[in-house]
């Protein structure tokens, strides 16, 4: 399996939107709406954000929110805030596997 | 509170073998797979494996299996990821990851693994 494609950076102004999109395939992304997306914040462990294409665990923000089309997902934040510059990773289910993107690093202008 | 707590850093040598940790606390232990998931230094995330705790059913990453083994107590609630034989490419943080549906949700903190000569 190969992972999933985020492109490698991405920014934003205070208060703008930033999506930032997540590619599979057919057999990953494409059949099961089971994508998650993560955050990161340096030297920390990851958290979940997003889970199930749309649904947000309790006490994350709605400034969040995540979608899909076809093969692709994406995220994102709206609304940006500096303490959202952080590194974010998409995941889906695919079969017996969890697959990971390559990380995305956003940054707060 | 859901807490996966993992066990402490490791200096290992090449060659050698070692176990880490990750004990589950504040949830049905044997209700949800736990995933270990692998981060090199300045890298993403990757997939390893996972285990159902009730039959200890696993799933490895096709890049993982065979170097590594994913295994559990449930008496004491604690999933062990494990390697015979240890390679300078294995330095890394682990972290293990409670399931939420099909992946990984609540996560633990990281057990870094230094393998140096």
């Amino acid at each position: 399996q190969s992972a999933l494609t985020q492109p490698p950076s991405a920014s934003g102004s205070p208060g703008e939107s930033v999506t930032i999109s997540c590619t599979g395939a057919s057999s990953d992304v494409g059949t099961y709406d089971l994508v998650s997306w993560y955050q990161q914040h340096p030297g920390k462990a990851p958290k979940l954000l997003i889970y199930e294409v749309t649904k947000r665990p309790s006490g994350v923000p709605d400034r969040f929110s995540g979608s899909k089309s076809g093969n692709t997902a994406s995220l994102t934040v709206s609304g940006l805030q500096a303490e959202d510059e952080a590194d974010y990773y998409c995941s889906s289910f695919a079969g017996n596997h969890v697959l990971f993107g390559g990380g995305t690093n956003l940054t707060v202008l | 509170e859901v807490q996966l707590v993992q066990s402490g850093a490791e200096v290992k040598n090449p060659g050698e073998s070692l176990r880490i940790s990750c004990e589950g606390s504040g949830y049905t232990f044997t209700t949800y797979w736990i995933s270990w998931v692998r981060q090199r230094p300045g890298k993403g995330l990757e997939w390893m494996g996972r285990i159902d705790p009730v039959d200890s059913y696993t799933n490895y990453s096709p890049s993982f299996e065979g170097h590594v083994t994913i295994s559990v107590d449930k008496s004491i609630s604690t999933v062990y990821l494990q390697w015979s034989s240890l390679k300078a490419s294995d330095g890394a943080i682990y972290y293990c990851a409670k399931h939420e549906g099909s992946v990984p949700g609540v996560w633990g903190k990281g057990t870094t693994v230094t393998v140096s000569s």
